[in-house]
């Protein structure tokens, strides 16, 4: 079955290390999303994907990048992590372009990260 | 973007029927209303979508308002796996946006 999947789930990092979190999808999906879930804030977008080589800020980019080198992969790197990055990530993928035609997001399982 | 309104937080009986309520007063003639859940430490799953006609799947109905103002998830029959936050969403341009959602509490 057609799945997404995050890597790793959990972590623990200093403050000042570059992290990445993989994400993966066998959807072949050409959309592309990182969330951060915190207490108070809910599911805030990072960064999107509308396909290969496209990367576009959401609405909480700063201290992150994504990059798409082919459709299955969007890894989220944090360049020099920090306290306040802390937080529950997840990865979605969803099939086309315009939301409004009603498609589906399909979500990995989280990854949680700790900064310390 | 077209913004969202719903309660913070609900309480229902298990084996009842409960009614989750969404206002998007500004939709725009072309959004689709998603629903999506969050169970406890997992990722956010679909429910639901309708564009102006009422809908039904195998976990929930959709109701819609003919002004399509605001939306009603229906679950016929909660239980105790459906306690959850509820997100109703308005779907742009793929990049969906989350509010707080609905957080339902299944009483048994």
């Amino acid at each position: 079955d057609a799945e997404i999947t995050q890597s790793p789930r959990h972590k623990i990092t200093e403050t000042g290390r570059q992290v990445t979190l993989a994400c993966h999808q066998t959807w072949n999906h050409n959309n592309m999303f990182w969330y951060r879930q915190d207490l108070g804030h809910g599911l805030r977008l990072i960064h999107y994907s509308y396909g290969v080589h496209d990367t576009n800020k959401g609405e909480v980019s700063d201290g992150y990048s994504v990059s798409r080198s082919n459709t299955e992969d969007l890894p989220l790197t944090l360049e020099s992590a920090a306290s306040s990055q802390t937080s529950v990530y997840f990865c979605a993928s969803s099939e086309s372009k315009s939301g409004q035609r009603g498609n589906t997001i399909y979500f990995g399982e989280g990854s949680w990260l700790t900064v310390v | 973007d077209a913004k969202t309104t719903q309660p913070n937080s609900m309480e229902s009986n298990e084996e009842e029927p409960v009614h989750l309520p969404c206002n998007h007063s500004t939709i725009s003639g072309t959004d689709y209303i998603h629903w999506y859940r969050q169970l406890p430490s997992q990722g956010p799953e679909y429910v639901i979508h309708g564009l102006t006609s009422n809908v039904n799947n195998r976990m929930a109905s959709l109701a819609i308002a003919e002004d399509r103002k605001s939306s009603t998830l229906i679950l016929h029959r909660a239980t105790l796996r459906d306690a959850a936050v509820y997100y109703c969403i308005l779907g742009i341009d793929d990049k969906i946006i989350f509010g707080k959602g609905t957080r339902l509490h299944i009483l048994p």
